[in-house]
């Protein structure tokens, strides 16, 4: 079972629609959990960093943590054809160590 | 612009030569890590410092790759005897260190092509 998972997509949605990203993790005990952008070529852009259970909001995104169910999401609302991108979940998966592991991503596609 | 820089953004190199990338964290964050990603993956931890101290190197990571960050500010990554495997993007990152947030921010990355 890989660390982090993530369904590679593409995630199809019209433009305006909600897309919704979900990744899984192994590690119980993982405190801190992040989402990148990343466009064609580029980069990882952070979006979202969630370190409590629930929901926390930024602008048309909300980052939802479920410790329980070892389960992190990516709500994007009111989709955007620029939202079109890869996705990436990370976790820092214990404490005393401060590296990443990343998902695999998820493209998404909205469509005009 | 303050934001992590690499240099160079394009590097290519023939099998068996030696390569150097340089990163510059933002000026205030203490942490840098370094991560390499290849096509349709996510970026795959190499090694991480705090300060000039390397921390954590990945297992996975041959001898032939070796970092530095010698005064605490900018790393450099060395790869010695490159092999076609070794093409990827590799991307620095640095983070402001504080216990409880941990927010890594990317540089633009150098991609690294072996012929």
């Amino acid at each position: 079972q890989k660390e982090v998972e993530q369904n590679s997509g593409p995630l199809s949605v019209p433009e305006g629609a909600i897309a919704s990203l979900n990744c899984t993790y192994s590690d119980r005990v993982s405190q801190s959990f992040f989402w990148y952008r990343q466009y064609s070529g580029k980069s990882p852009e952070l979006i979202m960093s969630i370190y409590s259970n629930g929901d926390k909001e930024d602008g048309r995104f909300t980052a939802q943590l479920n410790k329980a169910s070892q389960y992190v999401s990516l709500l994007i609302r009111d989709s955007q054809p620029s939202d079109s991108a890869t996705y990436l979940c990370a976790v820092q998966i214990s404490s005393g160590t401060y590296k990443y592991i990343f998902g695999t991503g998820t493209r998404l596609k909205v469509l005009a | 612009d303050t934001g992590v820089s690499q240099d160079p953004r394009h590097k290519i190199t023939k099998r068996g030569q030696n390569v150097t990338f340089r990163c510059d964290p933002i000026s205030e964050h203490n942490r840098l890590y370094w991560y390499r990603q290849t096509l349709g993956q996510g970026p795959e931890f190499l090694t991480y410092f705090q300060n000039e101290a390397q921390l954590e190197k990945s297992r996975l990571l041959s001898d032939r790759f070796s970092a530095e960050r010698p005064k605490g500010s900018f790393s450099t990554l060395e790869i010695q005897r490159t092999e076609q495997g070794d093409s990827a993007m590799y991307l620095c990152a640095s983070s402001l260190g504080d216990r409880d947030h941990n927010e890594q921010f990317f540089g633009p990355g150098t991609r690294l092509t072996v012929l």
